[in-house]
């Protein structure tokens, strides 16, 4: 059975650094074409794709946001991390994990429950 | 980044009917096309992959058809329960982009 779940602060205020964990089970990011993505979603708004970590360590960010953010994992706790540096309120956002199928390298089968982050001073 | 627009932004129907939602990708995505559905205040769900073939699990009611740039998504037999937004992305070049989403409303 897969699942994931998303922690984080909850509320972060402008300019600081937002850190995002994403602990799974159900599978491991040590077998062979397994991925884990980002998404987040603003209040009311559309989807966003963020980030992508494979098994292998090739990491993928979203051009837009490249230069602020990290994904990281750690295989043997099956946890994957977001860092998102100098917030801002635009930011504010619910932030998802979610596991990529095995046999895809963008289908998003698997989705964490969602972790609702605030910027605001 | 390749642009995703979907139509309508919203709709409404009644129990029992079939509706049809469309996306329109800015680039050729082949047959890399996702529509996912997220009910109020949840995650979204995959329904359909690769344009046209159905998720686990996930009734025959729904229905993906399409290639290129041009993608519909049928939902048959309406029920209360299909109330949602409803979402397609691209799987064909990062990043994945979403559409702009598709409120279903039932009557």
């Amino acid at each position: 059975q897969v699942t994931l779940k998303e922690s984080g602060p909850g509320m972060v205020k402008p300019t600081q650094t937002l850190t995002l964990t994403c602990t799974f089970s159900g599978f491991s990011l040590k077998t062979t074409r397994m991925r884990v993505t980002w998404i987040r979603q603003p209040p009311g708004k559309a989807l966003e794709w963020l980030a992508r970590i494979d098994w292998d360590n090739y990491k993928f960010y979203s051009p837009s946001l490249k230069t602020r953010l990290t994904v990281s994992k750690d295989s043997s706790k099956n946890q994957v991390v977001l860092t998102m540096t100098n917030v801002a309120p635009q930011d504010t956002a619910t932030y998802y994990c979610a596991r990529v199928r095995p046999d895809s390298t963008g289908s998003l089968d698997y989705w964490g429950q969602g972790t609702l982050v605030t910027v605001s001073p | 980044d390749i642009q995703m627009t979907q139509s309508p932004s919203s709709l409404s129907a009644s129990v029992g009917d079939r509706v049809t939602i469309t996306c329109q990708a800015s680039q050729d995505v082949r047959n890399y096309l996702n529509w996912y559905q997220q009910k109020p205040g949840k995650a979204p769900k995959l329904l359909i992959y690769d344009a046209s073939s159905l998720e686990t699990g996930v009734p025959p009611k729904f229905r993906g058809s399409g290639s290129g740039t041009f993608f519909t998504f049928i939902i048959s037999s309406l029920q209360p329960e299909d109330t949602a937004t409803y979402y397609c992305q691209q799987h064909f070049d990062m990043p994945y982009t979403f559409g702009q989403g598709t409120r279903l409303e039932i009557k």
